[in-house]
C-alpha cells in the first residue's frame, strides 16, 4: 500500500494564483483531512471529509476549497493565493475505531512546501 | 474553545537523559488522546493513543505516556533517548466529532 499520497512536493506561486494540491489514500479510509502546518503553531485543521460527497470546515477555511467525488481522492484548492498562505500543507486519512472517537489514528501525508510570493 | 498546550518548544537532551514532554489540554469531557512524532524529512506518525482503560499507556519506540485527568495531562516518556529520537512531537486531543487538536509542537534535539 502507498498509504496517504500528496502531490506535488513543492510549490511557488505568485499572489493571486490558483493551485490544487492532490491528497489520495488506498486505505478506504472515509475521513481525510488538510492540515497547515506553520512553525510554533502545529498543524490546523483546513477542511475534513467524512465520505465522499461530504465536506465541512476546519479552524482555518478561509481561502481554501475542497470537495471529495471519491473515497480516494480529497484535492484542496486554493482560490486567490496570498502570501499568508505559505506553509506547508499535510493531508491525512483515519478510520473510525466504533470506541468512541469519531477519529482514530490518522495516517499522514508527505506534505506540500507551498511558498506564495 | 479547546486547546492544547505544549510547554517546551525545544528541548536538548544527551543520550541516555530521561525524557518528559509535557501536554495539557482545555476541556473538560471525554478525550482521546495522541502523540505523533515527525522525525527530519519524514512526515507524521503515530507514537501512542489513549481512549480509554489503563492510563499509562505504552507506545513504540520505548515512549509510554500516561493520562491524568484530574491534570488535564498527557505526559510523553522515555527513561533513556538515543540520538534517533531527535524530531518534533506533538500532542492533540480528540473531544469526540470529526475535529482533532493539535499543539505547538515540541522540537528535541539529542547530543550524541
Amino acid at each position: 500500500n502507498a498509504g496517504v499520497t500528496q502531490t506535488p512536493k513543492f510549490q511557488v506561486l505568485k499572489t493571486g494564483q490558483s493551485m490544487t494540491l492532490q491528497c489520495a489514500q488506498d486505505m478506504n479510509h472515509e475521513y481525510m483531512s488538510w492540515y497547515r502546518q506553520d512553525p510554533g503553531m502545529g498543524l490546523r485543521l483546513i477542511h475534513y471529509s467524512v465520505g465522499a460527497g461530504i465536506t465541512d470546515q476546519g479552524e482555518v477555511p478561509n481561502g481554501y476549497n475542497v470537495s471529495r467525488s471519491t473515497t480516494e481522492d480529497f484535492p484542496l484548492r486554493l482560490l486567490s493565493a496570498a502570501p499568508s498562505q505559505t506553509s506547508v500543507y499535510f493531508c491525512a486519512s483515519s478510520y473510525s475505531s466504533g470506541t468512541g472517537s469519531d477519529v482514530d489514528e490518522q495516517y499522514f501525508g508527505p506534505g506540500t512546501r507551498l511558498t506564495v510570493t | 474553545a479547546q486547546s492544547v498546550s505544549q510547554h517546551n518548544h525545544h528541548v536538548i537532551l544527551s543520550e541516555a537523559a530521561s525524557l518528559e514532554l509535557g501536554c495539557n489540554y482545555s476541556y473538560g469531557g471525554t478525550v482521546n488522546l495522541f502523540w505523533y512524532v515527525q522525525y527530519p524529512g519524514q512526515h507524521l506518525q503515530l507514537l501512542l493513543k489513549y481512549f480509554s482503560g489503563d492510563p499509562l499507556v505504552k507506545g513504540i519506540k520505548g515512549f509510554e505516556a500516561e493520562f491524568i485527568k484530574s491534570k488535564f495531562s498527557f505526559n510523553l516518556r522515555k527513561p533513556s533517548v538515543q540520538w534517533s529520537d531527535t524530531a518534533e512531537y506533538f500532542c492533540a486531543v480528540n473531544t469526540g466529532g470529526f475535529k482533532t487538536i493539535f499543539g505547538a509542537g515540541t522540537r528535541l534535539f539529542v547530543k550524541a
